[in-house]
């Protein structure tokens, strides 16, 4: 069974940073692309960040550039969004997603992140 | 970046009900567009992709269709769990987009 746990969320202040973390079991990890989606608090879904499987090929949406990095270890399993100068509307549910067929086949549980003063 | 506008916004309906719900795209994406469903506090699961495919699992109930710019996702009888949120997606393009949803409720 294909499990992702996300975890590293929390509350941060405006242009502060977070590291958020994606532990993924039940498939061979190396294979997969993998991704970040979120949702913000009512509002719909949001593509942020994707990562390829042995490439490491990285690709933001243009709200992250520059502020964001995806980055992957085949060793233990895990994807990370390092997340960084936080504003108010980074605030949302990140969930991290394994790429199948281009699409988000499965997904995490979430992780909060709360961007506060 | 390609816009993906669903409608209806919202759509109330009895079990039992056919429903279609539409997605249609500020350019072409081809067939590569996904549908997902998510129901409160829970994370999305993928029913369809590449417009027609049924996700692992998916009841046969869901069915998509389209290609280019329309497409449809079409419930043939409402089961009380299918009531939720509709996402269609597209992967056509970077960065990817999502619809803003549709939500299925009870009527």
């Amino acid at each position: 069974e294909v499990q992702l746990l996300e975890s590293g969320g929390g509350l941060v202040q405006p242009g502060g940073s977070l590291r958020l973390s994606c532990t993924a079991s039940g498939f061979t990890f190396i294979n997969y692309g993998m991704a970040w989606v979120r949702q913000a608090p009512g509002k719909g879904l949001e593509w942020v960040s994707s990562i390829g499987d042995t490439d490491y090929k990285t690709y933001y949406t243009d709200s992250v550039k520059g502020r964001f990095t995806i980055s992957r270890d085949n060793s233990k399993n895990k994807i990370y969004l390092q997340l960084s100068s936080l504003r108010v509307d980074d605030a949302a549910v990140y969930f991290c997603a394994r790429l199948l067929n281009g699409f988000y086949n499965d997904w995490g549980q979430g992780t909060l992140v709360t961007v506060s003063s | 970046e390609i816009v993906l506008t669903q409608s209806p916004a919202t759509v109330s309906l009895s079990p039992g009900e056919r429903v279609t719900l539409s997605c249609r795209a500020s350019q072409s994406v081809t067939n590569y567009l996904a549908w997902y469903q998510q129901k409160p506090g829970q994370a999305p699961r993928l029913l369809i992709y590449d417009a027609s495919n049924r996700a692992t699992g998916i009841p046969a109930r869901f069915s998509g269709s389209g290609s280019g710019t329309d497409f449809t996702l079409t419930i043939s009888s409402l089961e009380p769990e299918d009531f939720a949120v509709y996402y269609c997606q597209q992967r056509g393009s970077l960065p990817r987009t999502f619809g803003q949803g549709t939500k299925v409720e009870i009527k």
